[in-house]
Formats: C-alpha cells, sequence, structure tokens
C-alpha cells in the first residue's frame, strides 16, 4: 500500500563514511526528488530524476550521487559524510507536468 | 524563480479556536501554490492546492485557503482546531525548470494547539 518509501528510517554514522538511502514508489509516477531537511525544518530541493534522467541538480556537493536504476527508484549515495550532513531526506515523485508530489516518510540522518 | 513567504514561524492557540497561517508569494504571471503539513516525526502530506479557478480552495482536515492575486497570499485557515492539528504547516510553489517540476518552500509556521 505504501506510495513512497525510503530505507532507512534511522542512520547514524561517523563522519568520513559512505552512506545509501533507497527510495522506491509504485504509483507509477515518471518524476522522482530528493529533498533536505535541515535542522530549522527548511526543506531544500537536491535532485530531480525524470525517467531515470537527472533533471534538476540544486548545488549539491559532489558527495551526493543519486542514482536511478528505473523509474521506480531513486536512491541517493553520499560519500565522505560530514557533519553537517544530518538532516532529514525526503523523496517524493510525481507524474510529469503534474503539480501533486507525493513525499516518503523521510530518512533521518545524524553524522556523528 | 517564484519563492514563498511564512509570516509566522510558531503560532500557538488554543483547541477550538480559529487560525489563520500566512503566506505571501512573489508575483508571477501563472502561479501554482501548495499547503503541505508534516506531523512530528512524519513525512509531508498534502493538504491543498491552488492551480486555477476557484480562489477558495478546500483541503483535507477541515482546512482551506483563499488565493488572493492582488495581496499576493495564500493563507490557510481553519474555523476550529483540535490538538490533533498540531503540526508544522509549509506553504510551496511550484517552479518549473528543465522540463521537471520544483517545490520551493517556505521556512514553515510551527502550529501548537493547546488544550
Amino acid at each position: 500500500d505504501t506510495a513512497v518509501s525510503q530505507t532507512p528510517k534511522y542512520l547514524v554514522t561517523q563522519m568520513g563514511n559512505d552512506k545509501s538511502i533507497k527510495c522506491e514508489q509504485n504509483l507509477g509516477h515518471d518524476t522522482m526528488y530528493w529533498y533536505k531537511q535541515d535542522s530549522k525544518k527548511f526543506l531544500k530541493i537536491m535532485f530531480s530524476y525524470n525517467n531515470k534522467e537527472l533533471i534538476i541538480n540544486e548545488t549539491v556537493p559532489n558527495r551526493f550521487s543519486p542514482k536511478s536504476p528505473d523509474k521506480a527508484h531513486l536512491n541517493l549515495h553520499i560519500n565522505s559524510l560530514e557533519l553537517g550532513d544530518s538532516a532529514v531526506y525526503f523523496c517524493a515523485s510525481s507524474r510529469q507536468n503534474q503539480e501533486t508530489q507525493y513525499f516518503g516518510p523521510g530518512t533521518r540522518l545524524l553524522v556523528l | 524563480a517564484q519563492s514563498v513567504t511564512q509570516l509566522d514561524s510558531q503560532v500557538p492557540v488554543f483547541e477550538e479556536a480559529p487560525v489563520e497561517l500566512r503566506c505571501n508569494y512573489s508575483s508571477s504571471v501563472s502561479v501554482y501554490l501548495f499547503w503541505y503539513v508534516q506531523y512530528p516525526n512524519q513525512g509531508l502530506q498534502l493538504l491543498l492546492k491552488y492551480l486555477s479557478g476557484s480562489t477558495l480552495v478546500k483541503g483535507i482536515n477541515g482546512f482551506e485557503a483563499e488565493f488572493n492575486k492582488s495581496q499576493t497570499s495564500f493563507h490557510l485557515r481553519k474555523p476550529s482546531v483540535h490538538i490533533s492539528d498540531t503540526a508544522e504547516y509549509f506553504c510551496a510553489v511550484r517552479n518549473y525548470q528543465g522540463g521537471s517540476e520544483k517545490l520551493v518552500f517556505g521556512k514553515g509556521t510551527k502550529l501548537t494547539v493547546n488544550p
């Protein structure tokens, strides 16, 4: 039944490590997104993929690399984690040229 | 690029009181506006959206918003709030870039409903 799912829900790791967050949507949508929500609750888009093709990259450091193996998945890999990467990461999806985005439950990343 | 400003970072109210959460957008020829709600430790859920047509938009959980072009506002209202409405509320505007949608969010308004 879950429309947009993310794993893991919580991720605690050390500085310098590499980690991945997975996102899957079963809505048949063409477009998927990653958003970052900082400690002040500010939400900002990081990436957007349309049919497995990168469309938007909002000046995110190269340490962040999205990977879309198919239309239903958009994973986020982060290299050399830094303290400032601690945040909640939300995946979302939508139909192409449709207005409503559906969000996943979020992945709470804490870098120690 | 379009943007939104949420004027209040926190709004405390008593249960069963009316509430208005304010949102202003940057002026543009056409604008698509949204309100999302985030309950504690959860993801975002769409409350309502304005695309075109009637300026009064009704959403879920008894919320409504009015699109006001002259005042470039899209304020969210509820006539009587419940404790369960305690959450963070985000106003957002759609930007269309490179063949893809992008939502630009306001900084959020924390609504706290007290008994």
